[in-house]
Parts: C-alpha cells; structure tokens; sequence
C-alpha cells in the first residue's frame, strides 16, 4: 500500500514570494508521483506529474518539482507566486499496475497575501 | 476532447432518498475511476473500471453504492438510502490504458451532494 503525507495544512505566502509545497510518500514498490490544483467548488488539474527520467519536472503555470527517492519526497516549488495561485494542492501517488488508482495527500491550501 | 463532465453539480436530497450521478468520460478513454472527497480531506478510491467491466471497489463502498458502465462509455453511480454521512464531492476521472501503460487521470469537475 502507499501513502502520502502533507504536513502543511495550510501556507500563507506573500505575492511575488516563492514557495515551497512539502510532500512525502510511502510505498514498497515503484510508484509515480503527481501534484493537482484545486480550485474552490471545481474538480482536479493536473500540475505536473513525475513518471521517470529527469527528477526535475516543470508543469504549468511556473510550477516546478523535484523528486528525491532517497528522502521519498516531491516537493513542490515555484519561485514567484500570484493572486491566482491560491488554491488547494494536492500531492498523489500511484502505482505502474494493477488498478492504479491515486492515493492523495490531505492537502496544502495556499494562500497568497497582497 | 471535451474533457471529463458530471452531472448534477450538485444535488440536495433528504436522508433515505436515493440519488444517481452520471460521469462523461473522455471519448477514446477506456479506463474511468470514481473517488470521493469530504472536507479538508484529499480524493478517496471508490471504484474502477477497464470498458464495462468493474474491477475493484473500495471497502468504503459500501452495498448502498452501485456503480455501472453499460457500454464502456459514460457511467453512473448510485447511492441508495443516502445517510447524511454521504456528504461530500463525488469525482470522476477517466485514463486511457494502451500497451500495457496508463496515461494521466483527467478529472471531471465533480458531483457535490449534501444530505440534509
């Protein structure tokens, strides 16, 4: 089985500052590892996604990862965040096989400051 | 590709009523999962499907929830007697599995149920 763990629940940051978004996973096989925006009363969009190759993976709207096996991290990053950044980020994790379902974290809402 | 749709978006019903939500996958996608989401709580697996067949289901489903894809196309999920315990935002995402590799998961915008 596998799990993710997003200690922040929630992280105010001013605009124009960067952020970090922390994810930890916990899994005996291979996994790949995903981050999703929520945006409120709407469904999921991806962010990025890591499935091999680089460990650094950029995404859209500036937002990059970088997945660490040896501390089971993907942490998210972006280096200069806007007003319509806040949201709620989700981090998940899901196997090559079997029924490949997402196994999410609880969430990180961010919360942009003017 | 119009992407992933649900419909109702949201739906109020009484405790004991029953409800139906139906997802639209995208059109070549042959895979469709339903999760549910309460609040302050990251998607929780409910069920999945490869076509029209169902292959797993979650131990959260419990016997009042049936889920059906008929024609490996759009599918529905019921939830008989509903409990106010229902509440919550019922997702869909659909992938398309091709070579023995599965894509994205591409969610739809979701169904919000409260049971009052």
């Amino acid at each position: 089985a596998q799990s993710v763990t997003q200690l922040d629940s929630q992280v105010p940051v001013f605009e124009e500052a960067p952020v970090e978004l922390r994810c930890n996973y916990s899994s005996s096989v291979s996994v790949y590892l995903f981050w999703y925006v929520q945006y409120p009363n709407q469904g999921l969009q991806l962010l990025l996604k890591y499935l091999s190759g680089s460990t650094l993976v950029k995404g859209i709207n500036g937002f990059e990862a970088e997945f660490n096996k040896s501390q089971t991290s993907f942490h998210l990053r972006k280096p200069s965040v806007h007003i319509s950044d806040t949201a709620e980020y989700f981090c998940a994790v899901r196997t090559n096989f079997g029924n490949e379902k997402l196994t999410f974290g609880t969430g990180t809402r961010l919360t942009i400051i003017p | 590709d119009t992407g992933v749709s649900q419909d109702p978006r949201h739906k109020i019903t009484k405790r004991g009523q029953n409800v139906t939500f139906r997802c639209d996958p995208i059109s070549e996608h042959n895979r469709l999962y339903w999760y549910r989401q309460t609040l302050g709580q990251g998607p929780e697996f409910l069920t999945y499907f490869q076509n029209e067949a169902q292959l797993e289901k979650s131990r959260l489903l419990s016997d009042r929830f049936s889920a059906e894809r008929p024609k490996g196309s759009f599918s529905t999920l019921e939830i008989q007697r509903t409990e106010q315990g229902d509440s919550a935002m019922y997702l869909c995402a659909s992938s398309l599995r091709r070579d023995r590799v599965t894509d994205t998961q591409y969610f739809g915008p979701g169904t919000r149920l409260t049971v009052l």
